[in-house]
């Protein structure tokens, strides 16, 4: 099944801005938009994000993300200690009919 | 509140046969698509098998004709039936709620498959 591409890793300073980046195709991040979850180890993922820029209610306002064509991006401003987790995109696939995933990156606050 | 709680993981044989629940409360399970994710150890998330709010069937290439989900509106259970298990399906299984993508999450069953 395919699924989206993201980068293994990101190590960012300590309050410093980290933007992640998901590529997918037409069919999924380029039809509905993609969605951002956060996943501490030991932990279920938390949603951040969802269809382009739209954050649940709780989410900071240092998450924000957005697209061009087929390729999500989460930017993160002021990277505190509590943002070291993993990150996985997700999104619809139309022609799959299946939900995919990114592979997740590991983003480490230095 | 909604609450996701998960239950039935444990230790299987090659082979065998498993089924997973998910309890939900706060929400009516059967008004949301609800989906099965899940993690093996070290790896990242992947599409198990989603039913939708009209019982539409979704599945993840990897467990075609082997897993099948449903759900018991009465008891408003999420159910994961899982055959013919391999070694690379241990993992922890996590019930998910969508309602703008995956919104609430359980805690996960853990699966470990092993002779």
């Amino acid at each position: 099944q395919a699924g989206l591409t993201q980068p293994p890793s990101v190590s960012k300073g300590l309050r410093q801005t980290a933007t992640l980046t998901c590529t997918g195709n037409s069919n999924n991040i380029g039809d509905q938009g993609a969605a951002w979850l956060q996943q501490h180890q030991g932990h279920p993922p938390k949603l951040l994000s969802y269809r382009h820029n739209n954050r649940p209610s709780g989410i900071s306002e240092r998450f924000s993300a957005s697209r061009s064509g087929n390729t999500a991006s989460l930017t993160i401003t002021g990277l505190q200690p509590e943002d070291e987790a993993d990150y996985y995109c997700s999104a619809w696939d139309s022609s799959l009919r299946a939900w995919v995933f990114g592979g997740g990156t590991k983003l480490t606050v230095l | 509140e909604v609450q996701l709680v998960e239950s039935g993981g444990g230790l299987v044989q090659p082979g065998g046969s498993l089924r997973l629940s998910c309890v939900a409360s706060g929400f009516t399970l059967s008004g949301h698509s609800m989906h099965w994710v899940r993690q093996a150890p070290g790896k990242g998330l992947e599409f198990v098998l989603g039913i939708g709010s009209n019982g539409d069937t979704y599945y993840g290439n990897s467990v075609k004709g082997r897993f099948t989900i449903s759900r018991d509106t009465f008891k408003n259970t999420l159910y994961l039936q899982m055959g013919s298990l391999r070694a690379e399906d241990m993992a922890v299984y996590y019930c998910a709620r969508e309602d703008n993508s995956f919104d609430s999450w359980g805690q996960g069953a853990l699966v470990t498959v092993s002779s």
